[in-house]
């Protein structure tokens, strides 16, 4: 099925490991963003991507980093896993419309 | 600073009434603004949008009303059912900027049978 595919689903970390979340789309959209999800605060973003090759800041992108080789994936990764890193992450996609996001299912992570 | 606010954490409602939900934004640069609704272990899924150029947008069930001077916008759902209960976002957007969205915090909506 068309759609936005994250990998893992869950994962525990010990503070100071680290991990990349894989994002995958197969709807050749050129925007792809990464999304956590913190209990009360709605979904806030860590970085984003118009197209290949490109990466940019969000709103909370401290201690994440990400890479954009492929069209198809964008790559989120905590280079040193905190405990407030602890949250649901979702990776989401659009293409040049403004008919909202296609999200993937979420990575929750708890950082311990 | 949320730019974003829903201020109503939960509403729960009878099965065939009305819901509505509230969503107020602080930047009046924003553009667009949409809905989703998000169902536990999935990942949100786009409802219902509105341009800044209108004040009302319909589709079936769903209508959202955006007020530009108080900005404010909200989301009525009629009749409710059961299968609504769910989380609402609501988003807002600078389309010039990379259709980035900033979400609110979020409704839990309960339809009660």
């Amino acid at each position: 099925n068309a759609g936005v595919t994250q990998t893992p689903k869950f994962r525990v970390l010990k503070t100071g490991q680290s991990m990349t979340l894989l994002c995958a789309q197969d709807m050749n959209h050129e925007y792809m963003y990464w999304y956590r999800q913190d209990p009360g605060m709605g979904l806030r973003l860590i970085h984003y991507s118009v197209g290949e090759g490109t990466t940019a800041k969000g709103e909370v992108p401290d201690g994440y980093n990400v890479s954009r080789l492929k069209k198809q994936n964008f790559l989120l990764g905590l280079e040193s896993a905190a405990p407030s890193q602890t949250s649901v992450y979702f990776c989401a996609s659009t293409d040049h419309s403004f008919y909202g996001y296609t999200f993937g299912s979420g990575t929750r992570l708890t950082v311990v | 600073d949320q730019q974003v606010k829903q201020n109503s954490p939960s509403l729960s409602v009878q099965e065939g009434r009305i819901s509505i939900l509230n969503c107020d934004y602080t930047n009046s640069m924003f553009d667009y603004f949409l809905w989703y609704k998000k169902y536990p272990a999935e990942g949100p899924t786009f409802l219902i949008s509105i341009s800044s150029i209108k004040d009302k947008n319909e589709d079936g069930r769903f209508t959202v009303f955006l007020n530009k001077s108080a900005k404010h916008l909200s989301l009525h759902i009629v009749p409710s059912q059961p299968g609504d209960s769910a989380v609402y976002f609501c988003a807002a957007s600078l389309t010039t900027a990379g259709n980035k969205l900033t979400f609110g915090g979020g409704t839990r909506v309960l339809v009660k049978p």
